[in-house]
C-alpha cells in the first residue's frame, strides 16, 4: 500500500451542492495530482498541484478547483455539483524536481455520489 | 492532446499461460509509460513503468516493451496466477504536460 490517504471514503451529495475532498501525500512527495474515474473507465486528469500552485489542468470546468498546503496535502473542491460528477476521485502523489514528476502513487479514492 | 488506445478490453487466460496487453499513444513527446493494476474497489497500483530511453524492462513475471517509432508499448505477464485477475491500465506522460493520460483499461481474468 502507498502512504497516500484520502477522506472521506464515501460521500453522497445533492445536485447543486458543493463538496471538498482531501488528500495527504506520501511522505517525501511534494506534488499532488487529482483524477476523476467514472465507472468502467480510466482515470481522467483534473489538475496537479506543485509548490502550492496549479501546475497543469485537464479538460474540467472552473467549478473544479483545488488547493495545496505547505505540508503538501491537498483539497479538491467541486461547486454546483451535477449528476455526471458522480465518480471515484483519486489523488496521486509524486516527487517532482524542476516541475517534472514521474512515478505517481494513488490514494484509495473518494466515491462521490450526486443525487 | 495525448490519446492512448488500449487493447483488448477484456482478456481471459488459462492459469500459467501468458497475457499481453497493448497500448498505442499519439504524442511523440511522451516519455514515460506506467502500467497500473486496479482490483475491484481498490486504488490503481503502479506495477511497472518504462521511460522512453529504454526498450524493455522486466520485473519478475512482468515485462513492458516500448517501440517509440511505432508509438506503442505492451505489458507482458508470464506464468499467470489467479491473483493477476484485475483491470490493467496503461498511461502516457511527458515532462511539461504534467498529466497521466490513461487507456480505457483491460479486464484480465485468469481461469484456474
Amino acid at each position: 500500500e502507498t502512504g497516500v490517504t484520502q477522506s472521506p471514503t464515501h460521500l453522497i451529495k445533492t445536485r447543486g451542492q458543493q463538496v471538498t475532498l482531501r488528500c495527504s501525500s506520501q511522505s517525501g512527495h511534494n506534488t499532488v495530482s487529482w483524477y476523476q474515474q467514472a465507472l468502467g473507465q480510466g482515470p481522467q486528469f483534473i489538475f496537479q498541484y506543485y509548490r502550492e500552485e496549479e501546475n497543469g489542468r485537464g479538460n474540467f470546468p472552473p467549478r473544479f478547483s483545488g488547493l495545496q498546503f505547505p505540508n503538501y496535502s491537498s483539497e479538491l473542491n467541486v461547486n454546483a455539483l451535477e449528476l455526471d460528477d458522480s465518480a471515484l476521485y483519486l489523488c496521486a502523489s509524486s516527487l517532482a524536481g524542476g516541475g517534472s514528476s514521474y512515478e505517481q502513487y494513488f490514494g484509495p479514492g473518494t466515491r462521490l455520489t450526486v443525487t | 492532446g495525448e490519446n492512448v488506445e488500449q487493447h483488448p478490453s477484456t482478456l481471459s487466460v488459462q492459469e500459467g499461460d501468458s497475457a499481453v496487453i497493448k497500448c498505442t499513444y499519439s504524442d511523440s513527446a511522451s516519455n514515460y509509460f506506467p502500467w497500473y493494476k486496479q482490483e475491484l474497489g481498490k486504488r490503481p497500483q503502479l506495477i511497472i513503468d518504462i521511460r522512453s530511453n529504454v526498450g524493455e524492462k522486466k520485473d519478475q513475471r512482468i515485462a513492458v516493451t516500448l517501440n517509440k517509432t511505432a508509438k506503442h508499448f505492451s505489458l507482458h505477464i508470464t506464468e499467470t496466477q489467479p491473483e493477476d485477475s484485475a483491470v490493467y491500465f496503461c498511461a502516457a506522460f511527458y515532462f511539461g504536460n504534467e498529466k497521466l493520460t490513461f487507456g480505457t483499461g483491460t479486464r484480465l481474468t485468469i481461469i484456474p
